[in-house]
C-alpha cells in the first residue's frame, strides 16, 4: 500500500532555532499533503494543506510565517518550524492522499516529536 | 460545519470481550468516514472505510463499523479484543461537500483502548 516517510522521527533544539521536517510520498505523486499537530492526549488539528507548487492554505489561528511548508515536488512536502520556543513542542503528522480516488484516505507518516528546549 | 464525536475518551474491555467504540458525526452532507490508530508515538493507521457503497464495513485486524444514516453513526466494534488492540482509536470524516473544506479530514476527539488480561 502507499507509503508516507516522515523524518526526523524526534528531533530536539534550542530556543530560538528552526526545525525542518520532511514528508514523503514513496510510492504514489501527492499534489496534496496536510500538516497536523497533535498535543499530549489531544486529537489531531489540522495546521495546514499543502499544494504542490503554489502556496500552502493555513487553517485559522496558524501563524504561516512560524510554519513554513514549501511543496516542491509531487512526492515532498516540507514544514520548517521557525524560532522555535518551548510551546512549539508537540508531535507533528504528515499526510497526503494517493489521488487515485478523491475517496481515497489519506496515508499518514509515522510523525515527529519536536521538543524545544 | 462538519464535526465528529467519540463517546469516551477511554475505553477498557477484557481480553476476549467486545470492543465496541463510538462515533457520531454532524454533516449536512453524509461525509465518508474512517476509523484510524494510532500506537504511542507513532503516526496513524487507517483501520477500515465507509464511501458509501456497502455500509457494514470490514478492516483489518478483526475490526468492523458500521454506517447508519439515521443515527449519523459509524461505531467500531469487534467481536474478541486482543492485548495487541491496545492504542488510541481516531473516527475521522472527510468532506466531500465541496467548497473550501473539501478534502479535509475532521477528527473525532479520540478514544484510548486498555486491553486487560
Amino acid at each position: 500500500g502507499a507509503v508516507v516517510s516522515q523524518h526526523p522521527s524526534r528531533v530536539i533544539c534550542k530556543s530560538g532555532t528552526s526545525v525542518k521536517i520532511e514528508c514523503r510520498s514513496l510510492d504514489f505523486q501527492a499534489t496534496t499533503m496536510f500538516w497536523y499537530r497533535q498535543f499530549p492526549k489531544q486529537s489531531l488539528m489540522l495546521m495546514a494543506t499543502s499544494n504542490e507548487g503554489s502556496k500552502a492554505t493555513y487553517e485559522q489561528g496558524v501563524e504561516k510565517d512560524k510554519f513554513l511548508i514549501n511543496h516542491a515536488s509531487l512526492t515532498l512536502s516540507t514544514l520548517t518550524v521557525t524560532s522555535a520556543h518551548p510551546e512549539d513542542s508537540s508531535f507533528y503528522i504528515c499526510s497526503a492522499r494517493d489521488p487515485q480516488g478523491h475517496n481515497s484516505p489519506l496515508h499518514f507518516g509515522n510523525g515527529t516529536r519536536l521538543t524545544v528546549t | 460545519a462538519q464535526s465528529v464525536t467519540q463517546l469516551g475518551s477511554h475505553v477498557s474491555v477484557s481480553e476476549g470481550a467486545l470492543v465496541l467504540l463510538r462515533c457520531n458525526y454532524s454533516s449536512s452532507v453524509p461525509p465518508y468516514l474512517f476509523w484510524y490508530v494510532q500506537y504511542p508515538n507513532q503516526g496513524l493507521q487507517l483501520l477500515l472505510k465507509y464511501t458509501s457503497a456497502a455500509t457494514l464495513v470490514k478492516g483489518i485486524n478483526g475490526f468492523e463499523a458500521e454506517f447508519k444514516k439515521s443515527e449519523t453513526s459509524f461505531h467500531l466494534t469487534k467481536p474478541s479484543a486482543h492485548m495487541s488492540d491496545a492504542a488510541e482509536y481516531f473516527c475521522a470524516a472527510l468532506n466531500n461537500a465541496g467548497g473550501t473544506s473539501e478534502g479535509k479530514l475532521t477528527f473525532g476527539q479520540g478514544t484510548i483502548l486498555t486491553v486487560h488480561p
